[in-house]
């Protein structure tokens, strides 16, 4: 049962480094989402994908871009890592569709600081 | 817009105390509640959830029931342990499923 899968968990970046974000499911969910986690501030939506070949911005988008590579996976890219985006970086999926049914998996998180 | 509020914490209590976290929304629609718990070092898990009016989310002795008349679902526990030291996230999502509004979450100690 490995549901939703984060790699790496632990990064260390410096100002102006690039890296990107892993993130596959293997639950068969449309939905996929990227979540930033900050003290104080809950969990805030970055990007998320409603189906393959889809994205579309949440509440804080700058900085990043994102890739549905197919159904399982949806990268999350930093092009040029700012001390303001050290935070813990969350990837979900979802069933989407009818939300009576709907519900959200979470990845492990992966702590990201940029120095 | 959709939010979310929950009580800020942190909450401390002893073992086998009663506990509240309460939990209002604010939604243009009829969304789905949830409330999830993180455990110290890992991701988010459902703890339980009520996608309508009346309805009441129950898991491990926690219970929720979602009150539209006060826009309300408080987390209940009526005797916590130690094991359920965490933080516990209220949330919401609309018809679409397409975006979850998170709460700040409340930081859960149980000491014995």
């Amino acid at each position: 049962n490995a549901g939703v899968t984060q790699t790496p968990k632990f990064q260390v970046l410096k100002t102006g480094q690039s890296m990107t974000l892993q993130c596959a499911q293997d639950m068969n969910h449309n939905s996929m989402y990227w979540y930033r986690q900050d003290p104080g501030m809950g969990l805030r939506l970055i990007y998320y994908s409603a189906s393959e070949g889809t994205t579309d911005k949440g509440e804080v988008p700058n900085g990043y871009n994102v890739s549905r590579l197919n159904k399982r996976e949806f990268s999350l890219r930093l092009e040029s890592a700012a001390p303001s985006q050290t935070s813990v970086y969350f990837c979900a999926s979802g069933t989407g569709g009818n939300s009576r049914r709907y519900e959200a998996f979470f990845g492990q998180g992966t702590r990201l600081t940029v120095v | 817009g959709d939010s979310v509020t929950q009580m800020e914490g942190p909450v401390t209590l002893s073992e086998e105390a009663f506990l509240t976290i309460n939990c209002t929304y604010t939604a243009t629609g009829y969304p789905s509640l949830f409330w999830y718990v993180q455990y110290p070092g890992e991701g988010l898990q459902l703890l339980l959830k009520a996608t309508k009016a009346d309805d009441k989310g129950s898991n491990k002795g926690f219970e929720a029931t979602y009150r539209k008349e006060t826009t309300s679902f408080h987390l209940e526990k009526g005797s916590v342990q130690v094991s359920d030291s965490a933080v516990y996230f209220c949330a919401l999502t609309l018809n679409t499923g397409n975006q979850f509004y998170f709460g700040t979450g409340t930081s859960l100690t149980v000491i014995p």
